[in-house]
């Protein structure tokens, strides 16, 4: 069965500093991967998916199959990014999303 | 444009009351799908519909769930002899034409007391 875990409950940076948002995959088949934010008071919204390999609001998140990793990645963090981050695995075979618990990334000045 | 709607946005059930809930997906969707997502947890599928059809309903935690879309456009939820347990928010997502792209809805935030 597919599992996704995400290690941290929290994640709290100073503006400016690199952001890391860990996410690791189980998974036998071909995955994909995507990353899905909740801001404050706003619903779930697509942030990025693997295959397209594009940046968006500057993060960047490269899939790791040799370490079945999908990490969230931006160089320097912004009081906008303060946000509830989910990774997600999307096995078209159940045509579901299987999500993980979520990272709340906290940007602090 | 209009997003995915949710009804009620909050609900509040004595335990042993019955519940529906509402979606209506964005216009002209095909896919539709509903997660519950406890307290501190990711959302976690529940059922899955391509039009009218439930393709998959293998996430409804009990024969108490039970979803339709007869139409193939809105679609309800329900949860009879609703328990403490089912206490949760309720998402509606629709997606077409990729199913992975998925377009939540505001989602129904459930207290069984």
């Amino acid at each position: 069965a597919q599992r996704v875990t995400q290690p941290e409950k929290l994640l709290s940076v100073f503006k400016g500093a690199p952001v890391e948002l860990k996410c690791n995959y189980s998974y036998s088949g071909s995955p994909e991967l995507f990353w899905y934010v909740q801001y404050s008071r706003q619903r779930l919204q697509l942030l990025l998916r693997h295959i397209s390999r594009e940046s968006i609001k500057g993060f960047t998140a490269d899939l790791n199959k040799g370490e079945t990793s999908f990490h969230l990645k931006k160089p320097f963090a912004q009081e906008e990014d303060s946000a509830m981050y989910y990774c997600a695995l999307y096995t078209g075979t159940a045509s579901k999303l299987t999500f993980g618990t979520g990272t709340r990334l906290q940007v602090t000045l | 444009g209009a997003g995915v709607s949710q009804s009620p946005r909050y609900k509040v059930a004595k335990r042993g009351q019955d519940v529906a809930l509402r979606c209506d997906p964005i216009s002209g969707h095909v896919s539709l799908f509903w997660y519950q997502q406890a307290l501190g947890q990711g959302p976690e599928f529940l059922t899955y519909f391509q039009n009218e059809a439930q393709l998959d309903k293998s996430g409804l935690p009990s024969d108490r769930f039970f979803a339709e879309r007869p139409e193939g456009s809105v679609s309800t939820l329900k949860i009879q002899r609703t328990q403490q347990e089912d206490s949760a928010v309720y998402l509606c997502a629709s997606s077409s034409p990729q199913p992975y792209e998925q377009y939540f809805g505001p989602g129904t935030r459930l207290t069984v007391t």
